[in-house]
Formats: C-alpha cells, structure tokens, sequence
C-alpha cells in the first residue's frame, strides 16, 4: 500500500482566515514533505520533516506553519494567507528522507484564497 | 541551483504511437524517479532508478538511469488515451542526504484517438 491522504480535497478561505491541511499515511514512512504545485508547474518544496523533526525549511513565510504530531500525520496551519498563495498543496512521504528514497504523493488539497 | 532540463516540453500524438522524453542534468545525479500526473491530482510514481545503466519496465513504460549519471529517459509504447498528463522527471544529487528531489518543467502529453 503506497497511499498517502489528504484533507480537505478542496478548501476556499479570506486573507483573514486561519485553516489547516491534514496529511496522513500509514506506510511506516519516517519522513513527510509539504509541496506547493502551481498550475502545469512542477511541484516547490516547502517543508520536510525527518523522524518527526522539521529537517528542511525552504525560506516559506511564516504565515505557513508546518507541524507533525506524530510519524504519521503532517499538518500545515495556515494564516492571514494572499491571493498569490492559491495552488495546489502536495504532502509526500518517504522511508527514511535521504538516501536512495522514493517519496510518493498524496492527491493534493486545491487552495483558494479570496 | 541544480536544474533539470525535461524534454519536450509537450506533445501530442496518435493513439498508438510511441513516446520519448528525456531529462539531463548539468551535474550527477544517484536516483531518478518519472511521475505522472492527472489535472487536479497528484504525481502518481512511475519508475524509480537507483544505478547507473539501469533499465526498468512498467507495463508498456520503460525507463533508463544514463551511464554518466547526467540524464534519464522514459519511453512509452503504443499509447492510449488515458496516458494523457503531465510527465515530470525528479532526481536526487549524491550530496543531497536530504531527501530533497529536484523536478524537471514536466513534459505534456496529449493523445489523439
């Protein structure tokens, strides 16, 4: 089994907002990535987290906030967010996050900011 | 930063047709991975490569980790319609412990029944 989940599918939020997306997996991966996707772009990373430490920080603005409760949940908290900031929110995951490691997707939540 | 160059950038062929792209790098890279991806969806993982000279099938999907370590190709045969997507290349360097993936610009694919 190589799913990853996401939630919500689709989530449309004001620049005063404050809503969280939810990624989970249950492959017994240590590590989970935040991506961000913009329309026929590759995927940014934006967050990685190692054994449940925050291991890379791709210079993302504060106004994400990434957090992982435990090896299987990745959250990213989101606040006072810009219209620019709508995309598509990837999380992945992979064994270990070095080495000779294949990450896999999960499907993605579509973010509009109004 | 590492870039890599995926190409061609779109395509749209016959059903049936067979199917070529590439992607090459400027500096080594020690795993390369081929993604495709559905509009609205997220990259559903190919072929994974792990050694130089390595060629792997998946169905009619084949692909080859470069003997310099500078590129990677994926071929598919006969294609149909549901091959339809976006195709991206990602490579990981020897110095990146991380983790970290670098993607290629994807390559579009259209097929024509």
């Amino acid at each position: 089994d190589t799913e990853v989940t996401q939630t919500p599918k689709h989530l449309v939020m004001g620049m005063t907002n404050k809503k969280s997306l939810k990624c989970e997996q249950h492959m017994g991966h240590r590590a989970m990535y935040w991506y961000k996707q913009k329309a026929k772009k590759p995927p940014e990373l934006m967050f990685v987290y190692s054994y449940e430490k925050l291991s890379i920080n791709e210079s993302v603005p504060s106004r994400f906030s990434p957090e992982c409760p435990n090896s299987s949940l990745l959250n990213l908290h989101l606040h006072a967010l810009q219209p620019e900031d709508s995309a598509l929110y990837l999380c992945a995951s992979s064994q270990r996050g070095s080495g000779a490691d294949t990450q896999y997707f999960g499907p993605g939540t579509r973010l509009t900011v109004l | 930063g590492q870039q890599l160059n995926q190409s061609p950038q779109s395509m749209f062929i016959q059903e049936g047709e067979d199917v070529s792209m590439n992607c090459t790098s400027s500096s080594i890279f020690n795993t390369w991975l081929w993604y495709k991806q559905d509009p609205g969806e997220g990259p559903v993982l190919l072929i994974a490569l792990y050694k130089a000279g390595e060629l792997t099938s998946n169905g009619r999907l084949t692909a080859q980790f470069g003997i310099t370590r500078k590129d990677s190709f994926l071929n598919i045969s006969a294609s149909i319609p549901s091959d339809v997507g976006i195709y991206f290349c990602a490579g990981r360097a020897p110095s990146g412990n991380t983790g970290k993936l670098i993607f290629g610009q994807g390559t579009t694919l259209q097929v024509k029944p």
